[in-house]
């Protein structure tokens, strides 16, 4: 079946660049997202690839997919305290969303 | 800007007790979703519901959980008895119509603890 892996923590300066990846296992995926989950919220779409790109920036933003690798990453550049959230990957190729687990962004000063 | 509401936020029941979640969606989405993420991992859908047919609830627990949308608006989540394991924070998500793949918007979510 599908299966969406996240590495679970991630700790950055804040200043620096953020980068999280993520690998996926289902070849027919037509969309895969960024979400992110801030401390008792719901999850905030951050962005969303189509499979026939391999790159997208959106401000601070930059989502790179390796279709042939099944490895999407997320790189947040100038991380600030404020992105200190739980981040997760996700794919489809109906309307179902698969999620990985999470990664947990912490940003210290 | 349109939001998804949810409630209550918080719901604390007693194992073999029945709780209910309300789900209001953003307004014309046809497209409403339940999922449950439980502690530590990635939402998983429950039920999917396109106007007031269920598309998809191939991952819902049957024998003790219900979901519904009558008008093809705002839907409920039911659960019947409550077990421990059903502890979980429960999110309901919308899209347009025709485009749920490039967008689902969430709601804050229903945060349950069965004692």
């Amino acid at each position: 079946g599908e299966d969406v892996e996240q590495s679970l923590f991630l700790s950055v300066r804040e200043g620096d660049s953020s980068v999280i990846n993520c690998t996926y296992t289902d070849s027919s995926s037509t969309y895969l997202y960024w979400y992110k989950q801030e401390p008792g919220a719901g999850l905030q779409l951050l962005t969303y690839i189509f499979s026939n790109m391999d790159m997208k920036q959106d401000q601070r933003l930059t989502v790179l997919l390796n279709k042939k690798d099944k490895h999407l990453s997320l790189r947040i550049a100038d991380t600030q305290t404020g992105d200190s959230a739980i981040y997760f990957c996700a794919e489809t190729d109906t309307d179902k969303l698969i999620f990985g687990t999470g990664t947990r962004l912490q940003v210290f000063p | 800007e349109a939001e998804v509401a949810q409630s209550p936020r918080y719901k604390i029941t007693e194992k073999s007790q029945a709780v209910a979640f309300w789900c209001d969606p953003i307004s014309g989405h046809a497209t409403l979703y339940w999922y449950r993420q439980i502690l530590g991992q990635g939402p998983e859908l429950l039920v999917q519901f396109q106007d007031e047919s269920v598309v998809d609830d191939s991952q819902l627990p049957k024998d003790r959980f219900s979901a519904e949308r009558l008008k093809g608006v705002d839907s409920t989540l039911k659960i019947q008895p409550a077990e421990l394991g059903d502890s979980a924070m429960y999110l309901c998500a919308s899209s347009p119509r025709d485009r749920s793949r490039e967008t689902q918007y969430f709601g804050p979510g229903t945060r349950l603890l069965v004692l």
